[in-house]
């Protein structure tokens, strides 16, 4: 069965260092992977996906996440924190269902602090 | 502009009293689906629909039911509410499943029932 675990519930960090949330995955086949935001009174936004191309993926606002098979890891970074990154981020891995279903992960809560 | 809107943002009601979220896209999107939000459990999907009069349960159906009558609207309708359907709702489409396409969310409903 797949399932994901994002590792920290809440994040803090100051404005200009880097930013790392972390989430595993497991998975019976090849999963499809994204990181989705969420701002405060709004619904959620893809960041970025992995589709079995390239490891090492590039989203949007400077967000990066790399898959690694052998720690059934998909951690998300972005070198340098601005206070607009404030939000919720949320880990998804497609489901048993394969095109009809995610499972998504608990979610992290990413402050920035001036 | 391309969206996913959902009526209403907020709603109060009470135990029993039979109601029903919109969800529109005006995307010309294939799949659409309902999740709920709640604290630490991420979002679980409730109902999905891959085309017109195509529907079927995802994680947590129990409470709720759905209709796919036309390509853009997916209502979703809480015949008798309880107090444990006290929850934020989101609405998503996207143009085929969603394994490698990604999901497009509207603004959420914030349901409490009291």
């Amino acid at each position: 069965a797949q399932s994901v675990t994002q590792l920290d519930s809440h994040v803090s960090v100051s404005e200009g260092t880097p930013v790392l949330l972390r989430c595993n995955y497991s998975s019976s086949y090849s999963p499809s992977l994204f990181w989705y935001v969420q701002h405060p009174n709004k619904g959620l936004q893809l960041l970025l996906k992995y589709t079995s191309a390239a490891t090492l993926v590039k989203g949007i606002n400077g967000f990066e996440a790399e898959f690694k098979k052998s720690e059934t890891s998909f951690h998300l970074t972005k070198p340098s924190a601005h206070m607009s990154d404030a939000a919720e981020y949320f880990c998804v891995v497609s489901g048993a269902g394969g095109y009809n279903k995610l499972i998504f992960g608990a979610g992290t809560r990413l402050a920035v602090h001036p | 502009e391309a969206q996913v809107t959902q009526n209403p943002r907020y709603l109060i009601t009470v135990t029993g009293k039979k109601l029903t979220v919109t969800c529109s896209q005006n995307m010309n999107h294939e799949y659409m689906s309902w999740y709920r939000q709640d604290p630490g459990l991420g979002l679980r999907q409730i109902y999905y629909s891959m085309n017109v009069e195509v529907t079927d349960k995802g994680d947590v159906p129990e409470g709720y039911k759905v209709s796919r009558k036309e390509k853009r609207n997916f209502p979703l309708i809480l015949e008798s509410p309880s107090p444990n359907q006290t929850s934020l709702y989101f609405c998503a489409s996207s143009p085929q499943g969603v394994r490698d396409s990604p999901l497009h969310f509207g603004n959420g409903t914030r349901l409490t029932v009291t």
